[in-house]
């Protein structure tokens, strides 16, 4: 079993959709979970960042994040077509890197 | 804030010569820099993370005598590939961590595309 572990889509959802993005991870210590968008081409921007169980709302994004599940996940309310891109999750390990998952494919049709 | 610059954001050359990528953080010390590779449609591959003052750790499978690394600053890391051939061409992508309040928080540079003919 992978240590994090992602849908790779691709996923596509209308213009003004919420788009949906989940996550599993395998070790139930981890405590820190980061979602990064990458466009095509381009290197991996930070969107955000959850510790504690439930939900962290930023603007459009509200990451939720499930312990006793072992899932977190990734909402884009409102989404559009600039939101098309690979959203990948990433979790830190004990040596301070990240366990990245393969990344989800988002697609925003207009 | 938390800014990395990369240089050079791309880079052409001839198979057998040596290429150097720089990493910085512009606006905080970063004790810990990562340098990534990423192929066309793949995921990140680790490569190696660099610790300011001390020799990197490599993932298994890099070549350390290819790929040196050296983080002679806490806001500096450079990546020389030796002897490139046309499989080390990619995208290269490095990352800092700002180590305070023991965040694991990765900031990347914008990526150095790598081109060897």
């Amino acid at each position: 079993q992978k240590e994090v572990e992602q849908n790779s889509g691709p996923l596509s959802v209308p213009e003004g959709a919420i788009a949906s993005l989940n996550c599993t991870y395998s070790d139930r210590g981890s405590q820190s979970f980061f979602w990064y968008r990458q466009y095509s081409g381009k290197s991996p921007e930070l969107i955000m960042f959850i510790y504690s169980n439930g939900d962290k709302e930023d603007g459009r994004f509200t990451a939720q994040l499930n312990k006793a599940s072992q899932y977190v996940s990734l909402l884009i309310r409102d989404s559009q077509p600039s939101d098309s891109a690979t959203y990948l999750c990433a979790v830190p390990t004990t040596g301070n890197q990240f366990y990245f998952g393969t990344g989800t494919s988002l697609t925003v049709i207009p | 804030g938390a800014v990395v610059s990369q240089h050079p954001s791309w880079v052409i050359c001839k198979s057998g010569t040596s290429v150097k990528i720089e990493c910085r953080s512009l606006d905080f010390q970063a004790t810990t820099m990562f340098w990534y590779r990423q192929f066309p449609k793949q995921s990140l591959m680790l490569m190696a993370t660099s610790n300011e003052g001390s020799k990197a750790t490599y993932e298994q499978g890099v070549e350390k005598d290819k790929f040196l690394i050296n983080h002679a600053s806490l806001t500096l890391s450079t990546l020389t590939v030796t002897s490139a051939h046309p499989e080390d061409s990619s995208f290269y992508i490095c990352s800092a961590r700002a180590p305070a309040s023991g965040s694991h928080t990765q900031y990347f540079g914008p990526g150095t595309r790598l081109t060897v003919l």
